[in-house]
Parts: structure tokens; sequence; C-alpha cells
């Protein structure tokens, strides 16, 4: 059961152009995270949300943008795509009530910039 | 600044030994946490975690050790199967003037590869 689904799996976009990452999860969880992952640095924090009204930026916010349109619902844009913005994305969901600091993380977007 | 570093890039066992992988951690306020693995084209799931009030925590053929005072974890898989075979990240989180930081600080990643 796919319960953090991110659109789409693969993109290749040229420089300059701006592209939306979407993330969507059935688990009810308020708090939503997008992360990029790089060969040989991990998982990086790029904006997370705790509720509907809360945004904060993460350690790598610049060149990006977030939307919160539901509860379920938390974009990633690039607004003007860059070569170095290339890499694997994933969005994570989490309710600290029942898990306490686990993340579950989408199958992640592949995003190319040429 | 890398506060949770793994620094095996890489490590290889034969099926049926153990897998040892570490994990090292700066921040003194971290006080939970998490081991992830990852497969090629899926997202990280969730495999163990730990509190700070714990120093072993199991669960089947994984184990977590910490050791606050070495600001040290280590995952320790036994015995290891070729379907283990994946990159294993480490987590941290903490609390801030009583409130969780509610955000997770990871680790480079570990690529496991486990032989037949």
């Amino acid at each position: 059961d796919a319960d953090v689904t991110q659109t789409p799996r693969n993109r290749i976009t040229k420089t300059g152009k701006r592209i939306m990452l979407e993330c969507s999860q059935t688990k009810g969880h308020d708090r939503m995270y997008w992360y990029r992952q790089d060969p040989g640095l991990g998982l990086r924090l790029i904006y997370y949300s705790f509720d509907v009204k809360d945004i904060n930026k993460g350690e790598i916010s610049d060149g990006y943008s977030v939307s919160r349109q539901a509860q379920a619902k938390f974009s990633l844009s690039l607004e003007s795509a860059i070569p170095n913005q290339t890499a694997l994305y994933f969005c994570a969901t989490s309710d600290p009530a029942r898990d306490q600091e686990t993340q579950y993380f989408g199958p992640g977007t592949r995003l190319l910039v040429l | 600044d890398q506060q949770v570093k793994q620094n095996s890039p890489s490590l290889s066992v034969q099926e049926g030994r153990i897998s040892i992988l570490n994990c090292d951690y700066t921040n003194s306020m971290f006080d939970y946490f998490l081991w992830y693995k990852k497969y090629p084209a899926e997202g990280p799931t969730f495999l163990i975690s730990i509190s700070s009030i714990k120093d072993k925590n199991e669960d089947g053929r994984f184990t977590v050790f910490l050791n606050k005072s070495a600001k040290h974890l280590s995952l320790h898989i036994v015995p290891s199967q070729p379907g283990d075979s994946a990159v294993y990240f480490c987590a941290a989180s903490g609390y801030a003037g009583g409130t969780s930081y509610g955000k997770l600080t990871f680790g480079q990643g570990t690529i496991l590869t486990v032989h037949p």
C-alpha cells in the first residue's frame, strides 16, 4: 500500500525551468518533509511542515519553495532549476504522538537538470 | 558541519556472518536514534530505533547499540542475508528547551553487500 506517493517518479528538465514535485499521503500525519539525497551526502532536509499553516526552512532551502495545500499534500518547487539541483528527492511524513520521531518516506523523484 | 557521520562508505560480508554498521554523532542534544534501510529505486524504510535512556534495542536479527559517552551507535545484523544488501542510514533527533526538534539529521549512508 502506497501511503506516501510522489509524482513524477522521474523528471528531466532544462536549466532555468520551473518545476514542481508533488507529494501526497494517506497516513493522516500532520508533519511532512522534503529531502534531497546526493551521493556521499546522505539525506538533507530542504523544508518541513508541522501542519497546514506551518512551513519551515531546512538546512538547504535556497533555490526551493514549498506549498502545503492540505494535510495530505506538500509540494516542492524549483523556481529556476540549475544543474546542481540534480538529485533524488524524497518526501516523508511523521506522527510523533504515535511513532516518536520515525518518518515514513515516499519512493522518491529522480530529477535531472540539464 | 556533519553532526551525524557514517565513516565507512561500504561494507562487504559473507552470508551468515555478522554485519556491523557504525555511526558517530557530535550533538549532545540528540536523544533518539534511528536506522533506515534503502533499496535502489525505493525510499528509505524504517528499520529500528533507540532512545538515549537505553543502550541496546533488539528486533529479530537487528540490534542497535548506543554508547552515549562515546556518542556512537552501531547496528548489528546477525546472521546477514543477501536480501540485507542495501544502503543503511543512521539518523538522529533531539530536544532543545523541552521541545522536540521534530527533525532528523542523517548520516551519509553505508552500502552493505552480503555475498552468498
